[in-house]
């Protein structure tokens, strides 16, 4: 499978707690994404790299959350002091340099239920 | 900013025609993205319209109107693996923003 990977699928920490997750693009891919997605709303973006550059990053992320791509492959997303609120589904994308940003490949995504 | 407006639901039999609009907002526009998503699933990508007009692939057409801010999605011969969420995205920098979805139930 050559798509774009993302561990764990699931889960479930108690509020305080630290997670970070992985996400593991499309190997030619240049660009990753990462998106928050909760019931009922579109993807709500979150950061992105090109290669290891963080080059964007949302206002509406606060402190607590990290991302880095240190070799321009893999990516984690870390989560510090875990809030109820942080619960929902954590989307990574990717995308050729070269390409369209319209067309991202997603992820399946890594469900974070927070206790 | 950016903002996106769609219908929250849309209801069809297996194998007619349905349309999903979206109209949106933004301050520098590049073109609007078409998203499907199954429940539980990943979203694909399923077109992409930079210019006004209509764009076809198989079943599956997409329209834009840039004078109107306004895009559609066509879905013909509905099936029921077609039930699913879909979405319009506009680009924001260096990301795509979405709208909420439209959750489309296929009845047979």
């Amino acid at each position: 499978d050559t798509g774009v990977s993302q561990d764990p699928r699931h889960k479930i920490t108690k509020r305080g707690q630290n997670v970070t997750f992985r996400c593991d693009p499309i190997s030619e891919h240049n660009r990753l994404y990462w998106y928050r997605q909760t019931l009922g709303q579109g993807p709500e973006f979150l950061t992105y790299f090109q290669n290891e550059a963080q080059l964007e990053k949302s206002r509406l992320l606060s402190d607590r959350f990290s991302a880095e791509r240190p070799k321009g492959s893999f990516s984690t997303l870390e989560i510090q002091r875990t809030e109820q609120g942080d619960s929902a589904m954590y989307l990574c994308a990717s995308s050729f340099e070269t390409g369209t940003l319209y067309e991202q490949y997603f992820g399946p995504g890594t469900r974070l239920t927070v206790t | 900013g950016q903002s996106l407006e769609q219908p929250s639901e849309v209801t069809a039999v297996e194998g007619a025609i349905v349309q999903i609009n979206c109209t949106y907002q933004t301050s520098g526009f590049y073109g609007l993205s078409w998203y499907q998503q199954h429940d539980g699933g990943a979203p694909t990508f399923l077109s992409y319209n930079a210019l006004d007009g209509l764009e076809e692939t198989g079943r599956f057409s997409s329209f834009l109107s840039r004078s109107d801010s306004y895009g559609y999605l066509l879905l013909q011969e509905l099936q029921m693996k077609d039930s699913a969420s879909y979405f319009c995205a506009v680009s924001g920098g260096n990301k795509l923003v979405f709208g909420a979805g439209t959750i489309l139930r296929v009845k047979s």
